[in-house]
This record gives structure tokens, C-alpha cells and sequence, in this order.
């Protein structure tokens, strides 16, 4: 079965870049969707086809694919940006997502 | 605006059942898919149901113990589970799958999320 690897957890001190990664086998050849899912939330698109921003999604944040690696960047990081972020991608009807990367802004 | 509402969920014995159901307001035809989240885990697929409800896929671990079913003119959609297990335990999203101008399963995203509801397989 398809899978999607990321790191469990990324830091970044505040007005840095958090960049975030996601490693699948032919993640070229597909198209990536990226999730925030803040505590005791729903999770939240941010960023899909790989690159674009759904309306609500700061500008702060985008995506970019370079071969088998997909990453969600977020520029200037916030306090209000932490939480755990999921990519996904299709693998023919089935949703594959990533394990989550636990994104702390300190 | 569209929003999606779950319900069904509970707590019950293992090998026990349970149907979740879906509400649309603002209903659109699309696919649906199911998520769970286990307490503290990562987001996994449950299934996917095709907007007429011909097309189905479910994830290994459910297939033949669920059935997803739509009914488009009440706006609803379930998840009927059966023999439930202890690692059926898990927050369930009812989640539409927005083609995103493309075809779904090649530039889809899941653009709108339910708030969850609970099952809980214990002894």
C-alpha cells in the first residue's frame, strides 16, 4: 500500500520558517493536499493540488513538490500556526494520509 | 455554506454494531469520505462513497464489517459497522471530497470536515 512519511515533529522560534516535509514513493506524479488540525479540532485544508491555497489560507503559508518530497512552508511562524499538520495524497479510490507533524512555534 | 453533521456514535461491546450518520446543509454532489482518528493518533481513511453511491472503497482493516451507503435526497450518508473491534475505537469525520476542478482521486482535497462523533469499542 501507498505510504506518506513525515517527520513526527518540527520547531521553529517565531518570525522564522517552519518547513515541513513529505515523503512518498512517485510523489511527483501526484497531487498533495496539507491539513492543520488544531487540539480538540476538526482538521483544516491549507494548501491543495500541491500549491494552492484554499481562500483562508494565509499567504504565509505555501507548498512546493520536488521529486518524492512534498513541503508545506510557513513563513514568519506564529503561536497561531501551531499544530499538527497531515499530508495526503490519492492512491487510485483511497485516501493516504501522513502520519502528522506536530509543528511548535518557540 | 456547507456544513456536515455527524451522529451515531456510543460506546459498545466488542463484535457489537453501530450505524453513523451524516447531514448535509448546503449539499453539493460529491464524494464522501470517512476518517477516524484513534485517541492521539494520526488521521486514517475509512472510505469513500462516489456521489450516485455506485462507487465504494474501503480500507483494509474495515472491509466486510462496513458498508457505506447515501441517501442524496435526505442529504445523508452513513457507515454502518459491524463487528466492531477494540481498534475501531476512534473519533469518525464525515469529510466531502471536493474535486478541486480536476478528477477526485487525482487532485482532490477534503475541503470540509464534521465535527466528529465518538465510538468507543470496550469490554
Amino acid at each position: 500500500s501507498y505510504e506518506l512519511t513525515q517527520p513526527p515533529s518540527v520547531s521553529v522560534s517565531p518570525g522564522q520558517t517552519a518547513k515541513i516535509t513529505c515523503v512518498g514513493h512517485n510523489l511527483e506524479s501526484k497531487y498533495v493536499a496539507w491539513y492543520r488540525q488544531k487540539a480538540g479540532q476538526s482538521p483544516n485544508l491549507v494548501i491543495y493540488k500541491t500549491t494552492v491555497r484554499p481562500p483562508g489560507t494565509p499567504e504565509r503559508f505555501s507548498g512546493s513538490s520536488s521529486g518524492n518530497i512534498a513541503t508545506l512552508s510557513i513563513t514568519d511562524s506564529q503561536g497561531a500556526d501551531e499544530g499538527d499538520f497531515y499530508c495526503q495524497a490519492w492512491d487510485d479510490f483511497k485516501v493516504v494520509f501522513g502520519g502528522g507533524t506536530k509543528l511548535t512555534v518557540l | 455554506e456547507l456544513q456536515l453533521v455527524e451522529s451515531g456514535g456510543g460506546s459498545v461491546q466488542p463484535g457489537g454494531s453501530l450505524r453513523l450518520s451524516c447531514v448535509a446543509s448546503g449539499f453539493t454532489f460529491h464524494h464522501i469520505s470517512w476518517i477516524r482518528q484513534a485517541p492521539g493518533k494520526r488521521l486514517e481513511w475509512v472510505a469513500t462513497i462516489g456521489p450516485d453511491g455506485r462507487d465504494k472503497k474501503y480500507v483494509d482493516s474495515v472491509e466486510g464489517r462496513c458498508t457505506m451507503a447515501r441517501d442524496n435526497a435526505k442529504k445523508s450518508f452513513y457507515l454502518e459497522m459491524t463487528s466492531l473491534r477494540v481498534e475501531d475505537t476512534a473519533t469518525y469525520y464525515c469529510v466531502r471530497a471536493n474535486s478541486m476542478g480536476g478528477t477526485v482521486t487525482i487532485t482532490g482535497a477534503l475541503d470540509t470536515w464534521g465535527q466528529g462523533t465518538v465510538v468507543s469499542v470496550s469490554s
